[in-house]
């Protein structure tokens, strides 16, 4: 059973460039989400993807774009780079529940950006 | 607002003693609590989780965690540490219900970071 893969696994930009983080949510999994991981700190959520719309958005600037396929797979857009995107970027995927008791998420290996 | 407090950036224990990393939560509502570990340069692996019921909980490679509402807390715990225990570890809250539910984000803390001598 796979896990949650995502890809590339590192990645160099420079600032002003635009970049697409990409993710496959676990086996049987409908929801994907995005989040931020800064060096020395916590993962931020910025945003989440079920039924192919954003279900759900952290306190990102539009920059941050994403996209869900109908296969449940999951891309991140990041438009114009700054120094300050460069950060693991993780993706997680989890099974929706209707009633809203706990959905887990499970986590990628992520992709390491570094904007220059 | 809802936030997560791991007071200790980093704790050193000998290989074989006991651990307790702690957890404080702040939310607005019934909270579901996670720990996660994440090894250098990889992504978060999912160790114990607590929604309802029994408040000690049992995770993977010998952790557990216990929820005391009374505390607003979700300390995690192991009776004896291994070397491969070293990682960074993170408490995180989420898929609340209720009236302004963030439904299905994660708020995590700022980590611990786990050092272990052999």
């Amino acid at each position: 059973d796979a896990g949650v893969t995502q890809s590339p696994t590192h990645l160099i930009k420079t600032r002003g460039q635009q970049v697409t983080l990409r993710c496959s949510p676990k086996s049987g999994h409908d929801t994907v989400s995005w989040y931020q991981q800064a060096l020395g700190q916590g993962p931020q959520f910025i945003f989440q993807y079920y039924e192919e719309e954003e279900r759900q958005r952290g306190n990102f600037p539009d920059r941050f774009s994403g996209h869900q396929f109908p296969n449940y797979s999951s891309e991140l857009n990041v438009n114009a780079l700054l120094l300050g995107d460069s950060a693991l970027y993780l993706c997680a995927s989890s099974l929706f529940v209707a009633s809203g008791d706990g959905e887990t998420q499970y986590f990628g290996p992520g992709t390491r950006l570094l904007v220059l | 607002a809802q936030s997560v407090t791991q007071p200790d950036i980093h704790i050193t224990v000998s290989e074989g003693a006991s651990l307790e990393l702690r957890c404080n939560y702040s939310y607005g509502a019934t909270p579901y609590l996670f720990w996660y570990v994440q090894s250098p340069g990889q992504g978060l692996q999912l160790l114990l989780k607590y929604f309802s019921g029994d408040t000690l909980v049992q995770g993977i490679k010998g952790f557990e965690a216990e929820f005391k509402r009374s505390q607003s807390s979700f300390n995690l715990r192991k009776p004896s540490v291994h070397w491969s225990d070293a990682a960074e570890y993170f408490c995180a809250v989420g898929g609340l219900k209720g009236r302004g539910s963030t439904l299905g984000r994660l708020y995590f803390g700022r980590g611990t970071q786990l050092t272990v001598w052999p």
